[in-house]
């Protein structure tokens, strides 16, 4: 019972270079969410899918573009990296309303930029 | 617009001291209330939540009550130990499809024995 999974862990990257962090959830969950962890900031939302198919900007989308494949998987790409955009980045899925359980997280995907 | 506020850390406590965790929360409605608990190098895992009002939620000791009168969600524990270490966030959601949750900063935890 994996849950939710984020490949890679760890990731060094240029300036201005571009990857994408992969999210996948075998829980037959509806919603999908990317947060970034920062030191005395929380949680952020950067983006989220609330049904396969639909995609919405959350707090700080900004820099961000998301894709949700099917309904296991939501990928999060950087096209230009950033220094800014040094963070931990987490996955998470919820269930559908009127569920209204928490919401599962992944292990997170730490991202530095240089 | 809705957000929700906690004690700043870091909490240092020794073994067997009481704890508590202050957060209060803004919202225009009745959301559901959670607290969430990061160990080191990890990600975040629920430890307890309540949906509605007066209810309380409780696991492996941790406890908060739903207090719609003071929007509060405050984290005791009686006696903590050093294995809870970490960073504890609170969060609310709505009941609504997709509605994403929204924390807290975080209140670092550490417990020496």
């Amino acid at each position: 019972n994996a849950g939710v999974t984020q490949t890679p862990k760890f990731q060094v990257l240029k300036t201005g270079q571009s990857m994408t962090l992969q999210c996948a959830q075998d829980m037959n969950h509806n919603s999908m969410y990317w947060y970034r962890q920062d030191p005395g900031m929380g949680l952020r939302l950067i983006y989220y899918s609330a049904s396969e198919g639909t995609t919405d900007k959350g707090e700080v989308p900004n820099g961000y573009n998301v894709s949700r494949l099917n309904k296991r998987e939501f990928s999060l790409r950087l096209e230009s990296a950033a220094p800014s955009q040094t963070s931990v980045y987490f996955c998470a899925s919820r269930p559908p309303s009127p569920m209204n359980t928490e919401a599962f997280f992944g292990q997170g995907t730490r991202l530095t930029v240089v | 617009g809705d957000s929700v506020t906690q004690m700043e850390g870091p909490v240092t406590l020794s073994e067997e001291a009481f704890l508590t965790i202050n957060c209060t929360y803004t919202a225009t409605g009745y959301p559901s209330l959670f607290w969430y608990v990061q160990y080191p190098g990890e990600g975040l895992q629920l430890l307890l939540k309540a949906t509605k009002a007066d209810d309380k939620g409780s696991n492996k000791g941790f406890e908060a009550t739903y207090r719609k009168e003071t929007t509060s969600f405050h984290l005791e524990k009686g006696s903590v130990q050093v294995s809870d270490s970490a960073v504890y966030f609170c969060a609310l959601s709505f009941n609504q499809a997709g509605t994403a949750l929204i924390f807290g900063k975080g209140t670092t935890l550490s417990v020496s024995s």
